[in-house]
């Protein structure tokens, strides 16, 4: 199977300095990568897209200067949390999409916990 | 109107029983649907996709599609406690790759 690989998994920061997430995909090559974000009881939300080679597409509402999103390579993906502040505390995952037959499905990453203090 | 909406929780049910799960979706051209199951801080993990109307069943799992009334459900047979979990309802829209848009989630809880 597709298996994405999601570091770290749980980080701990001062307000005001910056946190990266990666995301590789281990046996296959990612040219997308969904970045979501999931609030204490809340559904995942879609933060942005990014494809290998080019700008990422954020969602409304995402501000995309801090929300940094690189996909340099065919199977690694980082989103850059730049100056977090306390409300940027949230579960972040990843997701990449496989074809399968004739249809997509998306494996995630193992989710990271960040804390802003 | 939520683009995905699922019905609200949380919802308890004795160990043996069968668990319902519903959803409902707003886009007409959506074409794929998924259930996922997520334990608390872990990242979703797929249980079923369905893609045709009617049923699919995997194991103790029965998902059901109605595109035309635009209802997907989902059957937990013999609940046992470790189904105990959030079940997010997602939906792929026909001209997306891979993008997903995720129902509020239900908590289910089975209790011994």
């Amino acid at each position: 199977g597709a298996v994405v690989s999601q570091h770290p998994s749980w980080v701990i920061c001062k307000s005001g300095t910056s946190v990266k997430i990666e995301c590789r995909s281990l046996d296959f090559q990612a040219t997308t990568m969904f970045w979501y974000r999931q609030f204490p009881k809340q559904s995942l939300m879609l933060m942005a897209t990014s494809n290998e080679g080019s700008k990422a597409t954020y969602e409304q509402g995402v501000e995309k200067d801090k929300f940094l999103i690189n996909h340099a390579s065919l199977t690694l993906s980082t989103l850059t949390v730049t100056s977090a502040h306390p409300e940027d505390s949230s579960f972040y995952i990843c997701s990449a999409p496989v074809v399968r037959g004739l249809d997509t499905e998306a494996f995630f990453g193992q989710g990271t916990r960040l804390t802003v203090v | 109107q939520k683009e995905v909406e699922q019905n609200s929780g949380p919802l308890s049910v004795p160990e043996g029983a069968i668990a319902s799960l519903n959803c409902t979706y707003s886009d007409r051209v959506s074409q794929s649907f998924f259930w996922y199951r997520q334990y608390s801080g872990k990242s979703p993990e797929l249980i079923m996709s369905i893609y045709s109307n009617g049923d699919k069943e995997d194991g103790r799992f029965t998902a059901q599609l109605n595109k035309a009334s635009q209802y997907v459900s989902l059957l937990i047979r013999d609940s046992q406690p470790s189904d105990s979990a959030t079940y997010l309802c997602a939906v792929k829209h026909g001209t997306s790759y891979g993008k997903l848009t995720f129902g509020q989630g239900t908590i289910l809880t089975v209790h011994p």
